[in-house]
């Protein structure tokens, strides 16, 4: 099972948004409404932010939202902050009942 | 409040094994499916294995298929994973996350331990 694809960075000004995309294919992104996405600060556990394509879990801010079209789905992070430099993965479910998460994307607030 | 809190990494040769745990509190565990996902060092996250709340629904990457076994103990709390015949490759960051409970169609691992290194290292 191939990793999601993710860009490997991407940057945003504080009070800005920004968009990180996750693209697999019809086995797994395209196929089923299970992905999530993770947030991980260096030496940290992952923090579960999206899931089921577009549902937050609670506590987590409404800046944080998630769509899917296609093969691809998006994270969207809204009026960033400092707090948000992290590292992101986006994961799906598979048709082989396996699970496969992408490269990872490391967000930096400027 | 919701735990997970893992134990059993360590250094280990080529070739060897260990058994990890994940002890599991602040909810009824025995209604939740589990998870082991692991990370080597400066990189991403690699699901490793799936067990079903009941424990008859098993699942693995292919890359620790017929070396690595879960496993758990609702009586105990608990979730285990048997690693053997390790590679150098199986050094990472081992953690338990929790999936949705059975009754719930879902996704998504929503609590995780602190992890567990293992290094496989001669």
């Amino acid at each position: 099972q191939s990793a999601l694809t993710q860009p490997a960075s991407v940057s945003g000004s504080p009070g800005q948004s920004i968009t990180i995309s996750c693209t697999g294919n019809s086995s797994d992104v395209g196929g089923y409404n299970y992905v999530s996405w993770y947030q991980q600060h260096p030496g940290k556990a992952p923090k579960l932010m999206i899931y089921d394509v577009t549902k937050r879990p609670s506590g987590v801010s409404n800046r944080f939202s998630g769509s899917k079209s296609g093969n691809t789905a998006s994270l969207t992070i809204s009026g960033l902050q400092a707090d948000d430099e992290a590292d992101y993965y986006c994961s799906s479910y598979t048709s082989s009942s396996t699970w496969v998460f992408g490269g990872g994307t490391k967000l930096t607030v400027l | 409040e919701v735990q997970l809190v893992e134990s059993g990494g360590g250094l280990v040769q080529p070739g060897g094994s260990l058994r990890l745990s994940c002890a599991a509190s602040g909810f009824t565990f025995s209604s939740y499916e589990m998870n082991w996902v692991r990370q080597a060092p400066g990189k991403g996250l690699e699901w490793v294995s799936y067990i079903s709340s009941s424990g008859s629904t098993i699942y693995y990457a292919d890359s620790v298929k017929g070396r690595f076994t879960i496993s758990r103990d609702n009586a105990k709390n608990s979730l285990y994973v048997q690693v053997n015949s390790l590679r150098a490759e199986d050094t990472a960051v081992y953690y338990c996350a929790r999936g949705p409970p059975y009754y719930y169609d879902s996704s998504g691992f929503d609590y995780w331990g602190q992890g567990t290194l293992v290094t496989v290292s001669s």
